[in-house]
């Protein structure tokens, strides 16, 4: 089973500065099925990155993701105050096929 | 547009059944996996499992394996998840979402979720 690890855990920043969340997994994510999810209180997660680096339909650029094997990344060039959220990577893979990172916070600072 | 409308909140008490679903709607219900992904309490996203209700072809995560049952009716565009026996740590969120990708990987769309409650 491949194990997703988010780091840090909770990330304390101001509107207006750079985000840089880590994803890391324990074997190598076949072909780059890693897609990231951003999360709001009382909300489903939306979809933000799929393929590492893909956007989807309607997200900001200032939302990018990249990295392959164990080692992705998502950054958020200039914080908006709509950002703070938590954020989720996820994987597919062959056994047991999909899972989640235990998620970063993004809290204001 | 796509749209996926999940069934209302549920208050339940231990030992009883339930079954939620997930209608479908704006998109080819058929060509395109559906999974579900439960959200307990403060906590983080879990995979259960994943449907195509085209062949109702089934795949559950082995943490949730024998715990639920995944099923779809595609003459109504429906996925449904049920349990025959609740306990209280069943207590949660609980989505639908369509799976996308040439090998359908990332969950493009999310329903509103499904609050379950199970208590005595």
């Amino acid at each position: 089973e491949i194990v997703l690890t988010q780091s840090p855990g909770t990330l304390s920043l101001s509107p207006g500065e750079r985000a840089t969340l880590s994803c890391r997994a324990s074997q190598s994510v076949s072909s780059s099925y890693l897609a990231w999810y951003q999360q709001k209180p009382g909300q489903a997660p939306r979809l933000l990155i799929y393929g590492a680096s893909s956007r989807a339909t309607g997200i900001p650029d200032r939302f990018s993701g990249s990295g392959s094997g164990t080692d992705f990344t998502l950054t958020i060039s200039r914080l908006e105050p709509e950002d703070f959220a938590v954020y989720y990577c996820q994987q597919y893979g062959s056994s047991p096929g999909i899972t989640f990172g235990q998620g970063t916070r993004l809290e204001i600072k | 547009e796509v749209q996926l409308v999940q069934s209302g909140a549920e208050v339940k008490k231990p030992g009883e059944s339930l079954k939620i679903s997930c209608k479908g709607s704006g998109y080819s219900f058929t060509s395109y996996w559906i999974g579900w992904v439960r959200q307990m309490p403060g906590k983080g996203l879990e995979w259960m499992g994943i449907i195509y209700p085209g062949d109702s072809d089934t795949r559950y995560s082995p943490s949730f394996q024998g715990q639920v049952t995944i099923s779809a009716d595609k003459s109504i565009s429906t996925a449904y998840l049920q349990w025959s026996s609740l306990k209280a740590s069943d207590t949660a969120m609980y989505y639908c979402a369509r799976l996308n990708g040439v090998v359908p990987y990332y969950f493009d769309y999310w329903g509103q979720g499904t609050l379950v409650t199970v208590s005595s």
